[in-house]
């Protein structure tokens, strides 16, 4: 089962440039997340999609935008790369959002310089 | 809103040692609560949940009761091997809001 899937591993951007973060599972499941990982903070939410069509903010949206076209995939996009965004970023899905176990993609490494 | 305290790492314990990892929560309504752990180089992984009071999580030796009269979820474990090293994240989730909130995480190294 190759679960969660995210791509690139490590991507260092330049200030302003663009980049899609690709997110895909095969398990069918409804509810996808992306969250950001930053040193003694945590995991903090940015976008998530309750299905294919759905999609509404986290805690942290600003400076990315995410769509869902398919069960399977959920692009996390940058639109103009900021230092501020330099962090580790998973995408996870899970059946339903509630009392279900979600699974994590291995993370993203973003350096924006 | 909902919030999420695990107490500060690292913690570093030698093996075979009495693991307890603290956490406790502040949340409306009835929470469900994990354990999540990050090997390094990895992503996250459920490690054990409870869904209500009174429940205890248990996995790979580590358990977790949910204690509503405390907020507390604290993870232990009776004897630490060194594979156990990685990362810790209590998490909690509501049916009012559709996300997990994690702590900080907790980063434990066990050493021979």
């Amino acid at each position: 089962n190759a679960g969660v899937t995210q791509t690139p591993k490590f991507q260092v951007l330049k200030t302003g440039q663009s980049m899609t973060l690709q997110c895909a599972q095969d398990m069918n499941h409804e509810y996808m997340s992306w969250y950001r990982q930053d040193p003694g903070m945590g995991l903090r939410l940015i976008h998530y999609s309750v299905g294919a069509g759905i999609t509404d903010q986290g805690e942290v949206p600003n400076g990315y935008n995410v769509s869902r076209s398919t069960t399977e995939d959920f692009p996390l996009r940058l639109l103009s790369a900021a230092p501020s965004q330099t962090s580790v970023y998973f995408c996870a899905s899970s059946y339903s959002v509630l009392n279900t176990e979600a699974f994590f993609g291995q993370g993203t490494r973003l350096t924006v310089v | 809103g909902d919030s999420v305290t695990q107490m500060e790492g690292p913690v570093t314990l030698s093996e075979e040692a009495f693991l307890t990892i603290n956490c406790t929560y502040t949340a409306t309504g009835y929470p469900s609560l994990f354990w999540y752990v990050q090997y390094p180089g990895e992503g996250l992984q459920l490690l054990l949940k409870a869904t209500k009071a009174d429940d205890k999580g248990s996995n790979k030796g580590f358990e977790a009761t949910y204690r509503k009269e405390t907020t507390s979820f604290h993870l232990e474990k009776g004897s630490v091997q060194v594979s156990d090293s990685a990362v810790y994240f209590c998490a909690l989730l509501t049916g009012t809001a559709s996300k997990l909130t994690f702590g900080t995480g907790t980063r434990l190294q066990v050493t021979l």
